[in-house]
Protein backbone atom coordinates (compact mmCIF):
# COMPACT_ATOMS: atom_id res chain seq x y z
CA UNK A 1 0.00 0.00 0.00
CA UNK A 2 1.71 2.87 -1.01
CA UNK A 3 1.38 6.44 0.39
CA UNK A 4 2.86 8.20 3.49
CA UNK A 5 2.99 6.32 7.24
CA UNK A 6 2.53 8.50 10.29
CA UNK A 7 3.36 7.02 13.64
CA UNK A 8 2.51 6.82 16.19
CA UNK A 9 -1.57 8.02 15.55
CA UNK A 10 -1.47 9.39 19.74
CA UNK A 11 1.24 11.05 21.40
CA UNK A 12 1.61 11.95 24.91
CA UNK A 13 4.79 14.40 26.13
CA UNK A 14 5.34 15.15 29.79
CA UNK A 15 6.93 18.30 30.73
CA UNK A 16 10.67 19.22 29.78
CA UNK A 17 10.41 15.47 27.37
CA UNK A 18 11.71 15.73 23.62
CA UNK A 19 9.12 13.72 21.49
CA UNK A 20 10.03 12.49 17.67
CA UNK A 21 7.09 12.21 15.08
CA UNK A 22 7.65 9.59 12.22
CA UNK A 23 7.19 10.28 8.60
CA UNK A 24 7.63 7.45 6.32
CA UNK A 25 6.83 7.48 2.41
CA UNK A 26 7.27 5.07 -0.09
CA UNK A 27 6.31 7.11 -2.87
CA UNK A 28 9.46 8.10 -4.19
CA UNK A 29 8.66 12.00 -3.25
CA UNK A 30 11.81 14.51 -3.31
CA UNK A 31 10.20 16.89 -0.77
CA UNK A 32 8.25 16.78 2.07
CA UNK A 33 6.79 18.76 5.00
CA UNK A 34 5.42 19.00 8.52
CA UNK A 35 2.57 20.98 8.95
CA UNK A 36 0.96 21.76 12.38
CA UNK A 37 -3.46 22.04 12.13
CA UNK A 38 -4.58 23.76 15.46
CA UNK A 39 -8.64 24.05 15.50
CA UNK A 40 -10.05 26.91 13.28
CA UNK A 41 -6.40 27.67 12.34
CA UNK A 42 -5.35 25.56 9.35
CA UNK A 43 -2.51 24.41 8.51
CA UNK A 44 0.85 25.96 9.49
CA UNK A 45 4.10 24.91 7.74
CA UNK A 46 7.09 24.31 10.43
CA UNK A 47 9.31 22.55 8.27
CA UNK A 48 10.40 21.38 4.84
CA UNK A 49 12.34 19.51 2.47
CA UNK A 50 13.12 20.02 -0.73
CA UNK A 51 15.32 17.19 -1.34
CA UNK A 52 17.31 14.47 1.24
CA UNK A 53 19.71 16.01 3.39
CA UNK A 54 18.61 19.42 3.33
CA UNK A 55 15.55 20.86 5.00
CA UNK A 56 14.53 24.53 5.40
CA UNK A 57 12.72 26.44 8.64
CA UNK A 58 9.03 26.97 7.80
CA UNK A 59 6.88 29.64 9.31
CA UNK A 60 6.90 28.45 12.92
CA UNK A 61 9.73 26.58 13.28
CA UNK A 62 10.63 27.05 16.62
CA UNK A 63 10.73 24.44 19.32
CA UNK A 64 11.16 21.79 16.38
CA UNK A 65 14.03 19.75 14.29
CA UNK A 66 13.80 18.05 11.43
CA UNK A 67 16.49 15.71 9.51
CA UNK A 68 16.14 14.25 6.32
CA UNK A 69 18.74 11.30 6.32
CA UNK A 70 17.09 9.25 4.00
CA UNK A 71 14.57 10.28 0.69
CA UNK A 72 11.83 8.40 2.81
CA UNK A 73 11.97 9.68 5.97
CA UNK A 74 11.27 12.79 7.51
CA UNK A 75 10.68 12.89 11.21
CA UNK A 76 10.12 15.35 13.59
CA UNK A 77 10.90 16.44 17.47
CA UNK A 78 8.94 18.30 19.13
CA UNK A 79 11.73 19.61 21.58
CA UNK A 80 11.10 20.99 25.16
CA UNK A 81 11.49 24.48 23.69
CA UNK A 82 8.08 24.26 22.26
CA UNK A 83 6.02 25.58 25.07
CA UNK A 84 2.57 24.48 23.11
CA UNK A 85 3.41 21.50 21.96
CA UNK A 86 -0.43 20.23 21.25
CA UNK A 87 -1.71 19.86 18.25
CA UNK A 88 -2.87 17.59 15.39
CA UNK A 89 0.61 16.84 13.18
CA UNK A 90 0.59 15.96 9.56
CA UNK A 91 3.09 15.41 7.26
CA UNK A 92 3.22 15.37 3.54
CA UNK A 93 4.97 15.15 0.62
CA UNK A 94 5.01 16.12 -3.48
CA UNK A 95 7.01 14.52 -6.19
CA UNK A 96 9.21 17.19 -6.73
CA UNK A 97 9.89 20.33 -4.96
CA UNK A 98 8.04 22.51 -7.23
CA UNK A 99 5.23 20.35 -7.67
CA UNK A 100 1.81 22.00 -6.02
CA UNK A 101 -0.12 18.18 -5.44
CA UNK A 102 0.81 17.72 -1.86
CA UNK A 103 -0.19 13.87 -0.58
CA UNK A 104 -0.68 13.75 3.26
CA UNK A 105 -0.20 11.15 6.21
CA UNK A 106 -3.28 10.50 8.51
CA UNK A 107 -1.57 12.65 11.16
CA UNK A 108 -0.43 12.20 15.00
CA UNK A 109 -2.30 13.71 17.61
CA UNK A 110 0.19 14.95 20.89
CA UNK A 111 -0.73 15.60 24.02
CA UNK A 112 0.57 17.35 27.01
CA UNK A 113 0.48 15.49 29.94
CA UNK B 1 2.03 38.61 3.25
CA UNK B 2 -0.43 36.01 2.21
CA UNK B 3 -3.50 35.22 3.88
CA UNK B 4 -6.68 33.23 3.43
CA UNK B 5 -9.30 33.93 5.08
CA UNK B 6 -13.13 30.76 5.11
CA UNK B 7 -15.05 32.74 7.61
CA UNK B 8 -17.98 29.56 7.59
CA UNK B 9 -16.52 27.31 10.27
CA UNK B 10 -19.70 25.18 9.24
CA UNK B 11 -21.95 24.44 6.54
CA UNK B 12 -25.07 22.69 6.82
CA UNK B 13 -27.27 21.93 4.02
CA UNK B 14 -30.28 19.36 3.07
CA UNK B 15 -29.28 16.62 0.21
CA UNK B 16 -30.09 18.28 -3.40
CA UNK B 17 -29.60 21.95 -2.19
CA UNK B 18 -26.79 24.24 -3.64
CA UNK B 19 -23.97 24.25 -1.84
CA UNK B 20 -21.07 27.84 -1.96
CA UNK B 21 -17.99 27.80 0.59
CA UNK B 22 -16.31 31.15 0.55
CA UNK B 23 -12.92 32.02 0.52
CA UNK B 24 -11.18 35.09 0.51
CA UNK B 25 -7.83 35.95 0.08
CA UNK B 26 -5.31 38.80 0.74
CA UNK B 27 -2.20 38.56 -1.82
CA UNK B 28 -0.73 42.07 -4.35
CA UNK B 29 0.25 39.87 -7.05
CA UNK B 30 -1.28 37.20 -9.21
CA UNK B 31 -1.75 34.06 -6.93
CA UNK B 32 -2.39 30.69 -7.74
CA UNK B 33 -5.68 28.68 -5.77
CA UNK B 34 -6.43 25.18 -4.42
CA UNK B 35 -8.87 23.47 -2.43
CA UNK B 36 -8.27 20.33 -0.49
CA UNK B 37 -10.96 18.38 0.74
CA UNK B 38 -11.07 15.75 3.84
CA UNK B 39 -13.23 12.90 3.78
CA UNK B 40 -14.06 11.33 7.09
CA UNK B 41 -11.72 8.74 7.91
CA UNK B 42 -9.79 9.76 5.22
CA UNK B 43 -6.34 11.76 4.42
CA UNK B 44 -6.53 15.52 3.14
CA UNK B 45 -6.17 15.44 -0.53
CA UNK B 46 -6.39 18.23 -3.23
CA UNK B 47 -9.77 18.50 -4.93
CA UNK B 48 -8.83 20.95 -7.13
CA UNK B 49 -6.63 24.00 -8.31
CA UNK B 50 -7.88 27.37 -10.38
CA UNK B 51 -5.42 26.83 -13.07
CA UNK B 52 -7.29 23.48 -14.42
CA UNK B 53 -10.49 25.24 -14.74
CA UNK B 54 -11.68 21.67 -13.92
CA UNK B 55 -14.97 19.97 -12.23
CA UNK B 56 -14.17 17.43 -9.49
CA UNK B 57 -17.25 15.70 -8.08
CA UNK B 58 -19.17 18.63 -9.29
CA UNK B 59 -17.26 21.01 -7.39
CA UNK B 60 -16.40 24.00 -9.32
CA UNK B 61 -14.66 26.87 -8.14
CA UNK B 62 -13.57 30.32 -10.12
CA UNK B 63 -11.32 32.63 -9.44
CA UNK B 64 -12.74 36.33 -8.51
CA UNK B 65 -9.96 38.95 -8.82
CA UNK B 66 -11.39 41.63 -8.30
CA UNK B 67 -12.92 40.43 -5.18
CA UNK B 68 -10.12 38.39 -4.00
CA UNK B 69 -11.84 35.28 -3.89
CA UNK B 70 -12.19 31.53 -4.91
CA UNK B 71 -15.40 30.77 -3.79
CA UNK B 72 -16.01 26.61 -4.08
CA UNK B 73 -19.53 25.68 -5.22
CA UNK B 74 -21.92 22.65 -6.02
CA UNK B 75 -25.31 22.84 -7.46
CA UNK B 76 -26.55 19.77 -5.67
CA UNK B 77 -24.92 18.78 -2.68
CA UNK B 78 -24.62 15.19 -2.19
CA UNK B 79 -23.70 13.20 1.08
CA UNK B 80 -20.42 11.93 0.57
CA UNK B 81 -19.52 15.45 0.04
CA UNK B 82 -19.74 16.00 3.72
CA UNK B 83 -15.85 16.79 4.72
CA UNK B 84 -13.35 19.60 5.87
CA UNK B 85 -12.41 21.78 3.29
CA UNK B 86 -9.41 23.98 2.96
CA UNK B 87 -8.88 26.48 0.58
CA UNK B 88 -4.59 27.60 0.09
CA UNK B 89 -3.21 29.81 -1.99
CA UNK B 90 0.39 30.14 -3.60
CA UNK B 91 2.12 33.04 -4.50
CA UNK B 92 4.22 31.07 -7.35
CA UNK B 93 3.05 29.21 -10.25
CA UNK B 94 4.37 26.14 -9.05
CA UNK B 95 3.30 25.99 -5.92
CA UNK B 96 5.12 23.37 -3.62
CA UNK B 97 4.55 23.14 -0.01
CA UNK B 98 6.22 25.49 1.27
CA UNK B 99 4.71 28.04 -0.26
CA UNK B 100 0.69 27.00 0.55
CA UNK B 101 -1.03 29.27 2.83
CA UNK B 102 -3.89 27.69 4.08
CA UNK B 103 -7.54 28.65 5.17
CA UNK B 104 -8.91 27.83 8.51
CA UNK B 105 -10.88 25.38 7.05
CA UNK B 106 -14.74 24.86 6.44
CA UNK B 107 -16.67 21.96 7.76
CA UNK B 108 -19.45 20.66 5.39
CA UNK B 109 -22.81 18.52 6.58
CA UNK B 110 -24.83 17.53 4.08
CA UNK B 111 -28.63 16.15 5.61
CA UNK B 112 -30.54 13.93 3.83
Amino acid sequence: DGGITQSPKYLFRKEGQNVTLSCEQNLNHDAMYWYRQDPGQGLRLIYYSQIVNDFQKGDIAEGYSVSREKKESFPLTVTSAQKNPTAFYLCASSLTATNEKLFFGSGTQLSVL
Amino acid sequence: AQRVTQPEKLLSVFKGAPVELKCNYSYSGSPELFWYVQYSRQRLQLLLRHISRESIKGFTADLNKGETSFHLKKPFAQEEDSAMYYCALSASIKAAGNKLTFGGGTRVLVKP
